[in-house]
């Protein structure tokens, strides 16, 4: 299986911030990763997917980057919405795995 | 627009079967871009991917919980049913079912979810 590890596990700052998560992954994945967001008590929510692809209606704020073993996920302001987990999937083979999450939290 | 919403038992005695009910609407598990996965987290823990049916009735399993699960559709009534068999307590966990539109294309990520069902197993 491939193993997802995120960094960091938790992540404080402030309104305005600019934030990155790093995702890096066992063994290549190409470009087959999505990024969501989590609340306490909702299902996850898609921000992106395939890397860096932007899904529609979520805040040009978010971007997704890399290729191969490391990706980021950016929040290029941090607003207080946007306070919660964050989740990254591999889709690039069987069985399909996400990382262990990094908690946002408001500094 | 789309929506799905998971529906079961609440609670689930050790060594029993759970069965779960994903009732979707929206779209439709005839066409080959769709395909439709389970998703599970226990309490303050991480996402596990469990299972994906597409519509072509191809089923892809979790290789640590292969033994135990069966995912199955009924496209007639838009569900997409989930079993898992000899319960643990360490299954309790909140249980989504999810939409995946990219399953023609390889995009194999969840662009719809289900509001999720908290299944707790105990005695």
């Amino acid at each position: 299986d491939i193993q997802m590890t995120q960094s960091p596990s938790t992540l404080s700052a402030f309104v305005g911030d600019r934030v990155t998560i790093t995702c890096r992954a066992s063994q290549s994945i190409i470009r087959w990763l999505a990024w969501y967001q989590q609340k306490p008590g909702k299902a996850p929510k898609l921000l992106i997917y395939k890397a860096s692809s932007l899904e529609s209606g979520v805040p040009s704020r978010f971007s997704g980057s890399g290729s191969g073993t490391e990706f980021t996920l950016t929040i290029s302001s941090l607003q207080p919405d946007d306070f919660a987990n964050y989740y990254c999937q591999q889709y690039n083979s069987f069985p399909w795995t996400f990382g262990q999450g990094t908690k946002v939290e408001i500094k | 627009q789309v929506t799905l919403r998971e529906s079961g038992p609440a609670l689930v005695k050790p060594t029993q079967t759970l069965t779960l009910t994903c009732t979707f609407s929206g779209f439709s598990l005839t066409t080959s871009e769709m395909c439709v996965s389970w998703i599970r987290q226990p309490p303050g823990k991480a996402l596990e991917w469990l299972a994906r049916i597409d519509s072509d009735d191809s089923k892809y399993y979790t290789t640590s919980l292969m033994t135990r699960l069966t995912i199955s559709k009924d496209t007639s009534k838009n569900q997409v049913l989930l079993t898992m068999t000899n319960m643990d307590p360490v299954d309790t966990a909140t249980y989504y079912c999810a939409r995946i539109a990219g399953c023609g294309s390889g995009d194999y990520y969840f662009d719809y979810w289900g509001q999720g069902t908290l299944v707790t197993v105990s005695s």
